[in-house]
């Protein structure tokens, strides 16, 4: 069936990286996301990748895909008090980016 | 620009009142995304428009809820009547081509409290 599974929650030291995992389900999805949504706020598209690639880096954020084990992640290099939110991975069901299936997110908080 | 807005941003009803939400997507994204969450989970969709068109309502309870998008541009959200479980924040997105990189861009959306 169709399901995104992140875990809920994530400590890290300001300063640290943070490494946000997520797996999914659909092997013909083209695109992955990775949202943010900080409280009292709608989700933000934050990067994505094409399930062609392996990794794509963005300044601070790096994604990594493992199509072969349906498995995602992203860190966040340096992580700074801003990056306090919930980060929702998403998967682009079938061959378009039609229909968008989003996991429950993971809550990062930042410790100083 | 303007981005996606949403209103009311807040409405607390009684179980078995009828709700109504309001959203306008950014000038010209054709397709437009009605989203249900629930605390502490992920959106889930409850219908996707295409200009006038729902071409995915597949996940809206039927029975109570009902959307329209008449002139392909504002939308509306009913619930009638309003019951219990359906106290969730509801979230429009829009995006310009569904058939591109699929980058949705969702309002602050609605949080509704039924008592």
């Amino acid at each position: 069936g169709e399901d995104v599974e992140q875990s809920l929650f994530l400590s890290v030291r300001e300063g640290d990286s943070s490494v946000i995992n997520c797996t999914y389900t659909d092997s013909s999805s083209t695109y992955l996301y990775w949202y943010k949504q900080e409280p009292g706020a709608g989700l933000q598209l934050l990067t994505y990748i094409f399930s062609n690639m392996d990794m794509k880096q963005d300044q601070r954020l790096t994604v990594l895909l493992n199509k072969k084990d349906k498995h995602l992640s992203l860190r966040i290099a340096d992580t700074q008090t801003g990056d306090s939110a919930i980060y929702f991975c998403a998967e682009s069901m079938g061959s378009s980016a039609s229909k968008i299936i989003f996991g429950s997110g993971t809550r990062l908080s930042i410790r100083p | 620009e303007a981005g996606v807005v949403q209103s009311p941003r807040y409405k607390i009803i009684e179980k078995k009142q009828p709700v109504a939400f309001w959203c306008n997507p950014i000038s010209g994204h054709n397709t437009l995304y009605w989203y249900r969450q629930n605390l502490g989970q992920g959106p889930e969709l409850l219908i996707r428009y295409e200009n006038e068109e729902a071409v995915d309502d597949s996940q809206l309870p039927k029975d109570r809820f009902s959307a329209e998008r008449l002139k392909g541009v504002d939308s509306t959200l009913k619930i009638q009547p309003a019951e219990l479980g359906d106290s969730a924040v509801y979230l429009c997105a829009s995006s310009l081509d569904w058939a591109n990189t699929g980058e949705l861009f969702f309002g602050e959306g609605s949080r509704l409290t039924v008592l």
